[in-house]
């Protein structure tokens, strides 16, 4: 079974800075892309980042480009999520997602439980 | 950007009702939209992709149509677990983005 796990979020101050994890285990790991989504408190799905399964290609919201990094260890069965610069619009459950076509940037399926990233003072 | 429309915001039906969720692109998209489904405290869950390709393990009273800028998500006779919110996501370009949700209540 598919299973995605994101750790790492927790309560940071603003301009502070924070890594996600997500841990992915019942699939070939390296040869799918993968993706980050975000959920502020009652509001909708926004798409953050996007990474091909080497690596090689990345894509971000204008939101979060030059403070967000996504990067991944295939070895590790790995996807990360450095984010700098934080600010309280940043607030949110963070989920991790695979992209189970051939390529980047279509569908995601499935989705992790999440992990909730709080920035306040 | 390509900025995803949906209506209604909100939708009280009773079980076994039809329930139709419209998503409306900004720009032509051809059939790359995707539905998911998400219920209270849980992520959400692919329905559909490619605006009307079926999802192994999702009820087959789910169904998607559309193309290039009207999208329509079909719910044919409600059930009480279908209570949810529903969103579309264009993959057609990046900045990929996602409507802004259609929550359905059972009456």
């Amino acid at each position: 079974e598919v299973h995605l796990v994101e750790s790492g979020g927790g309560l940071v101050n603003p301009g502070g800075s924070l890594r996600l994890s997500c841990a992915a285990s019942g699939f070939t790991f390296g040869t799918y892309s993968m993706n980050w989504a975000r959920q502020a408190p009652g509001k909708g799905l926004e798409w953050v980042s996007s990474i091909s399964s080497t690596g090689s290609s990345v894509y971000y919201a204008d939101s979060v480009k030059g403070r967000f990094t996504v990067s991944r260890d295939n070895a590790k069965n790995s996807l990360y999520l450095q984010m700098n610069s934080l600010r309280a619009d940043d607030t949110g459950v963070y989920y991790c997602a695979r992209d189970p076509s051939a390529g980047i940037g279509n569908w995601f399926d499935p989705w992790g439980q999440g992990t909730l990233v709080t920035v306040s003072s | 950007e390509i900025v995803l429309t949906q209506s209604p915001d909100f939708q009280s039906v009773t079980p076994k009702e039809k329930v139709t969720i419209t998503c409306r692109a900004s720009q032509s998209i051809g059939s790359s939209i995707h539905w998911y489904q998400q219920k209270p405290d849980q992520s959400p869950k692919l329905l559909i992709k490619y605006a009307s390709q079926s999802i192994s393990g999702v009820p087959s009273r789910f169904t998607g149509s559309g193309s290039g800028t009207d999208f329509t998500l079909t719910i044919n006779s409600l059930e009480g677990e279908d209570a949810a919110t529903y969103y579309c996501q264009q993959s057609s370009r990046f900045p990929l983005t996602f409507g802004g949700g259609t929550k359905v209540e059972i009456k």
